[in-house]
Order: C-alpha cells, then sequence, then structure tokens
C-alpha cells in the first residue's frame, strides 16, 4: 500500500517552460489536495478536488492547472513557469471525515 | 476564513521539553491537528485532538488546547535528536480541507 505517490521528486525548469505534476493515491479517497510549501509561510493550498471530475481553487491558484484524471490521479499543470513558482510541491489526500491527511513525499521545483 | 499561527523557530537541549504553540482563529473546529515533516519529506499526522477535549496524552507528546484562548500547545517530554523537524498545527475546513500554520522548526541540540 503506497499511499500518496509523487513524481517527479525533483525539477529545474527554465523560465516559460511547462510541466505536469503527476499524483496518485491508491486509499480510494474523494478528496485530493495541491499545496505548495515556502519557507515562513506553511502550505498554501493550490487547488483541491473533492470528488472525482470535480476541480476547485485553493488560495494561491493563479498560474496552475489542475485535471481529476480519475479517482485515483490529480495532475498540477505550469503552462508557463515563473520564478515565483519555485517551491516544493506536496499532493495531499485526506480519509472521509477529514481526520487525517496523507501526503505524498514532494517535488522541489525550481524555476531559473 | 481560518488562519492558524505559529512561531518558525525553536531550540532545545536534547532531554529537555519542548513546547511548540498555535493560535488558531475558527471556533467551530471539530478537533485540531499536529503534523511532523522530517528533512526531505511530506508530512505525517503526529497525533489530534477533539475540540471537546482539553488535553490528550500520548507517551511523551501531551496536546492542550484552550478553546477560550483559541490556543493549542503540543509538548514533548525528553526531546531526542530525532524530534527534530517542522511541526504543523491545523485545522480542517471546508469539503475535507485542511489549513496548515506555518510551520515550526524544532532544532534539538545534542
Amino acid at each position: 500500500n503506497a499511499g500518496v505517490t509523487q513524481t517527479p521528486k525533483f525539477q529545474v525548469l527554465k523560465t516559460g517552460q511547462s510541466m505536469t505534476l503527476q499524483c496518485a493515491q491508491d486509499m480510494n479517497h474523494n478528496s485530493m489536495y495541491w499545496y505548495r510549501q515556502d519557507p515562513g509561510m506553511g502550505l498554501r493550498l493550490i487547488y483541491y478536488s473533492a470528488s472525482e471530475g470535480t476541480t476547485d481553487k485553493g488560495e494561491v491558484p493563479n498560474g496552475y492547472n489542475v485535471s481529476r484524471l480519475n479517482k485515483r490521479e490529480f495532475s498540477l499543470r505550469l503552462e508557463s513557469a515563473a520564478p515565483s513558482q519555485t517551491s516544493v510541491y506536496f499532493c495531499a489526500s485526506p480519509v472521509a471525515g477529514g481526520t487525517e491527511a496523507f501526503f505524498g513525499q514532494g517535488t522541489r521545483l525550481t524555476v531559473v | 476564513g481560518e488562519d492558524v499561527e505559529q512561531s518558525l523557530f525553536l531550540s532545545v537541549r536534547e532531554g529537555d521539553s519542548s513546547v511548540i504553540n498555535c493560535t488558531y482563529t475558527d471556533s467551530s473546529s471539530t478537533y485540531l491537528y499536529w503534523y511532523k515533516q522530517e528533512p526531505g519529506a511530506g508530512l505525517q499526522l503526529l497525533t489530534y485532538i477533539f475540540s471537546n477535549m482539553d488535553m490528550k496524552q500520548d507517551q511523551r507528546l501531551t496536546v492542550l488546547l484552550n478553546k477560550k484562548d483559541k490556543h493549542l500547545s503540543l509538548r514533548i517530554a525528553d526531546t531526542q535528536t530525532g524530534d527534530s523537524a517542522i511541526y504543523f498545527c491545523a485545522e480542517p475546513g471546508g469539503y475535507q480541507k485542511v489549513t496548515f500554520g506555518t510551520g515550526t522548526k524544532l532544532q534539538v541540540i545534542p
């Protein structure tokens, strides 16, 4: 049981390049989230998906798009990367009732 | 909206107790969490407390909740070097979202 799996673990992009961060969960959870973590700012919610087929903006959605491909997978896309998007990105999936959220290992993204 | 605040850094000597504090604003939360993030890893749930409790103890961990002041604390007794991590206070939001605090980096000095 892998829980939440994110790929890639590390990525360096040039300004203006695009990329997709992949996330998959094998716990049959309905909800999945994408957060970014920046020093001194905690985790900020980018987008979330409460169930398959639905997505909603979080606190900091600008510059990102998401796709809830199926119940297992929730991807995050940067269409035109900017240095301000240098961050560590986490995918997470809570259990029903929200008593615990399971996190992926994170993707460390650097935009130069 | 929810807002969760923590101090950014705490340094303690090995064997001492650590106390990490948090203030939150959403008084309707049914429970509050503490997550731990070890270097290079994602967050893992450490413990949580229901809002109808004022204390929860789990081995070396003690969680205290003061609902009147909207203050949550995590006490780690006999702090070890393996406790060095970032600790996040968190509360549930709508649609099963979780709102995290800024995180407190705990440094344990041998």
